[in-house]
């Protein structure tokens, strides 16, 4: 396994800028998850695909935020209109059915 | 509503000296228990899964536990290396959802 893959690494930008982030699962892995984590916090679940379909989203995953895994293979993550509230690290995780979710080193984002 | 405490928030120990970490959970239907482990600017590694109470996993100096109520994480004779954040997570509910809901973790110093 090559590990789970996110691009970039860091990302700051501008208040009511759009961005957008890159996961490559591992290859055979069905499953991919997107969480959120803050300084001192464990990870919070935004959001998870079985191969192409989004089948679960929290209420974190405001209107601002959209999620797509168009070919069941890396999936991308957007936010328009940045926030202050949004700087943290954002990680993606993939897993087979019923298997230990494996993350990624995450997309560390920074608002200005 | 589903909830995971850890503790304590923070853990000096001197190289050689064996403790436990904490997670208590209060969940509806658990599924699994997980332990992670995580480095500064690193996404959370994978350690341990646990299903049912009574079952116990080891990993080096590593040894995972669960009751109905908590997990415990002990730590034999640590070396600095070990110095980390462990996180515990939980996947609950009998639905769909295959989220892990995190505690906020447990900050290791292992000092030589």
């Amino acid at each position: 396994d090559t590990g789970v893959s996110q691009d970039p690494r860091h990302k700051i930008t501008k208040r009511g800028q759009n961005v957008t982030f890159r996961c490559d699962p591992i290859s055979e892995h069905n499953r991919l998850y997107w969480y959120r984590q803050t300084l001192g916090q464990g990870p919070e679940f935004l959001t998870y695909f079985q191969n192409e379909a989004q089948l679960e989203k929290s209420r974190l995953l405001s209107d601002r935020f959209s999620a797509e895994r168009p070919k069941g293979s890396f999936s991308t993550l957007e936010i328009q209109r940045t926030e202050q509230g949004d700087s943290a690290m954002y990680l993606c995780a993939s897993s087979r059915t019923n298997q230990p979710q494996h993350f990624g080193d995450g997309t560390r984002l920074s608002i200005l | 509503e589903d909830q995971v405490t850890q503790s304590p928030e923070a853990l000096r120990l001197q190289e050689g000296e064996s403790s436990s970490l904490n997670c208590s959970y209060t969940v509806s239907g658990l599924r699994g228990l997980f332990w992670y482990r995580q480095d500064p600017g690193k996404g959370p590694e994978f350690l341990f899964t646990l299903y049912s109470a009574g079952e116990e996993k080891e990993k080096e100096r590593l040894k995972a536990t669960l009751t109905k109520k908590e997990s415990f994480l002990h730590i034999t004779a640590p070396k600095p290396e070990d110095s980390a954040t462990y996180l515990c997570a939980v996947q609950a509910g009998r639905g769909a959802t295959n989220k892990l809901i995190f505690g906020t973790g447990t900050l290791l110093a292992v000092q030589p």
